[in-house]
């Protein structure tokens, strides 16, 4: 099992977007539901968004319910996540995440993790 | 309210054996959780998941020196036999209806 993500980057507060990707090999993708969770500097880890495994169900965490927007392309093996109105307090390594049970939704534990990408909401 | 509390820090000689727990918050006495380690400038890594009952299971190649108990809310992790790349942060994890939570973390410094 291989999570890579990609698409961090430094943008400003007030408005700046960013779309991160989890390119995923090693097991079937399109069978588990996957996840972000977020690692803000010096602080723990926070759980963001899960997607289902065939995307039709999503969950979000209050923090960022409205500004954030996970899908997938389960012919691509790729996990995205869509950020919004992004503001400093979003700056974290965002590592995405596998769900160990196979054709489930709903919360359980992760896993799997990639290594993470960096996104940093600054002037 | 789903809480789960870690100890900030702990540590352990090279060698000995260490004790982590996570507790749960009241009235979650029969919740699962699961532990991961995240070692410096890494990506977490799950360790196993750990039932009410103290069963477990561990993730592929997690070494026996780790190993699991649970006593009403708390959730412990065992390292025996430390050695210097078990020096990291532990987090442990629950999960509810919608839910997911992460407790604070345990930095472990092996001396």
């Amino acid at each position: 099992v291989q999570l890579l993500e990609s698409g961090g980057g430094l943008v400003q507060p007030g408005g700046g977007s960013l779309r991160l990707s989890c390119a995923a090999s090693g097991f079937t993708f399109g069978n588990y539901a996957m996840s972000w969770v977020r690692q803000a500097p010096g602080k723990g880890l926070e759980w963001v968004s899960t997607i289902s495994d065939t995307g039709g169900s999503t969950y979000y965490a209050d923090s960022v319910t409205g500004r954030f927007i996970i899908s997938r392309d389960n012919s691509k093996n790729t996990l995205y996540l869509q950020m919004n109105s992004l503001r400093a307090d979003d700056t974290a390594v965002y590592y995405c995440a596998k769900d160990p049970r196979i054709y489930a939704s709903g919360a359980y534990y992760f896993d799997y993790w990639g290594q993470g990408t960096v996104v940093t909401v600054s002037t | 309210q789903l809480v789960l509390t870690q100890s900030p820090s702990a540590s352990a000689s090279l060698g000995a054996s260490v004790k982590l727990t996570c507790t749960l918050s009241s009235g979650h006495s029969s919740y699962a959780i699961a532990w991961h380690q995240q070692q410096p400038e890494k990506g977490p890594r799950y360790l196993m998941k750990l039932n009410s009952d103290g069963s477990h299971r561990k993730g592929d190649g997690i070494p026996d020196r780790f190993s699991g108990s649970s006593s009403g809310t708390e959730r412990s992790l065992t390292i025996s036999s430390l050695q210097s790349e078990d020096e990291a942060d532990y987090y442990c994890q629950t999960w509810g209806t919608g839910l997911w939570v992460f407790g604070g973390g345990t930095r472990l410094t092996v001396l």
